[in-house]
């Protein structure tokens, strides 16, 4: 078991451009979590996949936003046209079926928009 | 909507001092509560987790009871450890979610413990 993954772990880019973030989940967790995280605040949530469908968006999940996870296993989170208001740490969790409460979570991929 | 709300750090103990950090909620449903512990440069990890009123969770030393009537899940410990230093999450989630989606963390706390 080497944990959650995130690929880069750091991202300065220029407000206009797009990046996207990558995910490795545990490998025998079927759920994958995305969640942003601002300065002083907790994490809060995204989107959420059970293996290859996304259940669920947030409101916070603009149309700038689009996550995929094809084949159920590694995600990818586009942001496009990024603004500086996106400026955060995105983090990515795992969690085992039946058991949602525990969330694994990667070390994050913090996005500087300049 | 749920909520959490956490005391506001930093707050800056020495080592061996005992340490409390207040957590409240705020559910509609039959939520399962959490801290999660974040150290420098890592990710979240769960510490530990009550999913009924008046269960206790505890993990390395650190516990926290599930009070219903006062809608608290503080977390204490008896003697902190300089590698104690980190950011610590309060969560819930709703019971009723069978997908996690509604995960609702607070705004965490930063504890220092000084040598």
């Amino acid at each position: 078991d080497t944990g959650v993954s995130q690929d880069p772990r750091h991202k300065i880019t220029k407000r206009g451009q797009n990046v996207t973030f990558r995910c490795d989940p545990i490998s025998e967790h079927n759920r994958l979590y995305w969640y942003r995280q601002t300065l002083g605040q907790g994490p809060e949530f995204l989107t959420y996949f059970q293996n290859e469908a996304q259940l669920e968006k947030s409101r916070l999940l603009s149309d700038r936003f689009s996550a995929e996870r094809p084949k159920g296993s590694f995600s990818t989170l586009e942001i496009q046209r990024t603004e500086q208001g996106d400026s955060a740490m995105y983090l990515c969790a795992s969690s085992p079926s039946g058991r949602a409460y525990e969330q694994y979570f990667g070390p994050g991929t913090r996005l500087t928009v300049t | 909507g749920n909520s959490v709300t956490q005391m506001e750090g930093p707050v800056t103990l020495s080592e061996e001092a005992f340490l409390t950090i207040n957590c409240t909620y705020t559910a509609t449903g039959y939520p399962s509560l959490f801290w999660y512990v974040q150290y420098p440069g890592e990710g979240l990890q769960l510490l530990l987790k009550a999913t009924k009123a008046d269960d206790k969770g505890s993990n390395k030393g650190f516990e926290a009871t599930y009070r219903k009537e006062t809608t608290s899940f503080h977390l204490e410990k008896g003697s902190v450890q300089v590698s104690d230093s980190a950011v610590y999450f309060c969560a819930l989630s709703d019971l009723r979610d069978n997908y996690g989606q509604n995960f609702v963390f607070g705004p965490g706390t930063r504890l220092s413990v000084l040598p």
